[in-house]
């Protein structure tokens, strides 16, 4: 069965202090490894989308890379706004349905 | 270009009553998601639809629920006869075309609370 998962489920860091956030995904064929970010009270908004390993995308201090077994999500000197919880999400490359399966999340908290 | 639009942002409904959730898609997009988030737990598909047509709906529970998007108009998530159990947040995404290497973006969700 598909499956995601995410680690820490939740992760305290001072403002600066640099830090990466696991996903572990356990799929027949990835099609697409995508990252979120959602605020409290609002939808997933959408950050990067890797579809090989090997491939690395940047946004700000935001890093993510892909292997085979994982994804990273890196973030370098984070500040106070950064503070979300970050969704992991993959799509099945036999998914004939676009469906993504999503991690429950990182709740990344940076204080100032 | 407006986003993903969701409303209600907030619906309240008493135990058996009926509820409408409604999403207009991103402009140019013709294709809709549906996900429900229990609290503390992560986003799970609930169903896939183009205009007029569902292409998936493996993630719909098997009674109450209903999913359409009509040729004119937004697409509309109906839950009939609500229990506490349906309180949530859906969440709508669409995305241009069903290609896998389409981006989903999503609405601001509809919380629903069964009283």
């Amino acid at each position: 069965e598909d499956q995601v998962t995410q680690s820490p489920e939740a992760l305290r860091l001072q403002e600066g202090e640099s830090s990466s956030l696991n996903c572990s995904y356990t799929v027949s064929g990835l099609r697409g490894l995508f990252w979120y970010r959602q605020d409290p009270g609002k939808g997933p908004e959408f950050l990067f989308t890797l579809y090989s390993a090997g491939e690395e995308k940047e946004k700000e201090r935001l890093k993510a890379t892909l292997t085979k077994k994982e994804s990273f999500l890196h973030i370098t000197a984070p500040k106070p706004e950064d503070s979300a919880t970050y969704l992991c999400a993959v799509q099945a490359a036999d998914s004939s349905a676009s469906k993504i399966i999503f991690g429950s999340g990182t709740r990344l908290s940076i204080r100032p | 270009n407006a986003g993903v639009m969701q409303n209600p942002r907030h619906l309240v409904r008493r135990r058996g009553q009926e509820a409408r959730l409604r999403c207009s898609p991103m402009k140019g997009h013709s294709h809709v998601y549906w996900y429900r988030q229990l609290p503390e737990e992560g986003l799970k598909f609930m169903v896939y639809l183009q205009k007029e047509n569902i292409i998936d709906e493996s993630g719909m529970p098997k009674e109450r629920f209903s999913a359409e998007f009509p040729k004119e108009g937004p697409s509309i998530l109906r839950i009939q006869q609500v229990v506490r159990g349906d309180s949530a947040a859906y969440f709508c995404a669409s995305s241009p075309s069903g290609s896998s290497t389409d981006t989903q973006y999503f609405g601001p969700g509809t919380r629903l609370t069964v009283l």
